[in-house]
């Protein structure tokens, strides 16, 4: 079965440091992959996808993600972290075009001044 | 242009107690889903419609109904509500197969 993994569940960043959430899938054929961002009592709103095109992925509010079929990683990034983007993040694939999303666990971003 | 709306945002149950979540959109998608998502378990889908008329089985459907009345709405009934079932629901939509989900603001429900 397919499955996602993000590796911590918490992280902690100072505002302006790096941020990188990671995320490895499992999947025999490269799949569709998303990020999505969940604020407190809020849906999920997309942060970027990956649909085969280009590896490097670039997203709103400054976030990307590089997809590596090598390491079956698509790994978020954000060069300077700000205080709003404390939230939890969550990678999802889609096995095949048309099927349901699978998510990850998530990861809860804190950014501290 | 609302996206996708559910209905109610609370309620709580008693053990026993049944009740229909609602959700609508209004973007003519095709496709829509209902997650629960609990602590530490990220989201996980009950059911999902591929188009009107058709419902499917998702990961954890035991406890759960489905209808697709029309395009635009998704109900999710829970017909006898347990304490399990306490969770926050969230209904999605996607246009066709190569898009993401667009999600609702979701429904916290208590059971007790």
């Amino acid at each position: 079965a397919q499955s996602v993994t993000q590796l911590g569940s918490h992280v902690s960043v100072s505002e302006g440091a790096l941020v990188l959430l990671r995320c490895n899938y499992s999947s025999s054929v490269p799949p569709y992959l998303f990020w999505y961002v969940q604020y407190p009592n809020q849906g999920l709103q997309l942060l970027l996808k990956y649909t085969s095109a280009a590896t490097l992925v670039k997203g709103i509010n400054g976030f990307e993600a590089e997809f590596k079929k090598s390491e079956t990683s698509f790994h978020l990034t954000k060069p300077s972290a700000h205080m709003s983007d404390a939230a939890e993040y969550f990678c999802a694939v889609m096995p095949l075009a048309g099927t349901a999303l699978i998510f990850g666990k998530g990861t809860t971003l804190s950014v501290s001044s | 242009n609302a996206g996708v709306t559910q209905t109610p945002k609370f309620q709580v149950l008693k053990t026993g107690q049944s009740m229909t979540l609602q959700c609508a959109q209004d973007m003519n998608h095709n496709s829509m889903y209902w997650y629960r998502q609990d602590p530490g378990m990220g989201l996980r889908l009950i059911y999902y419609s591929a188009s009107e008329g058709t419902t499917d089985k998702g990961e954890v459907p035991n406890g759960y109904n489905v209808s697709r009345l029309n395009k635009r709405e998704f109900s999710l009934r829970l017909e006898s509500a347990a304490p399990s079932q306490t969770s926050v629901y969230f209904c999605a939509s996607r246009l066709d197969s190569y898009n993401e989900q667009f999600f609702g603001p979701g429904t916290r429900l208590t059971v007790l």
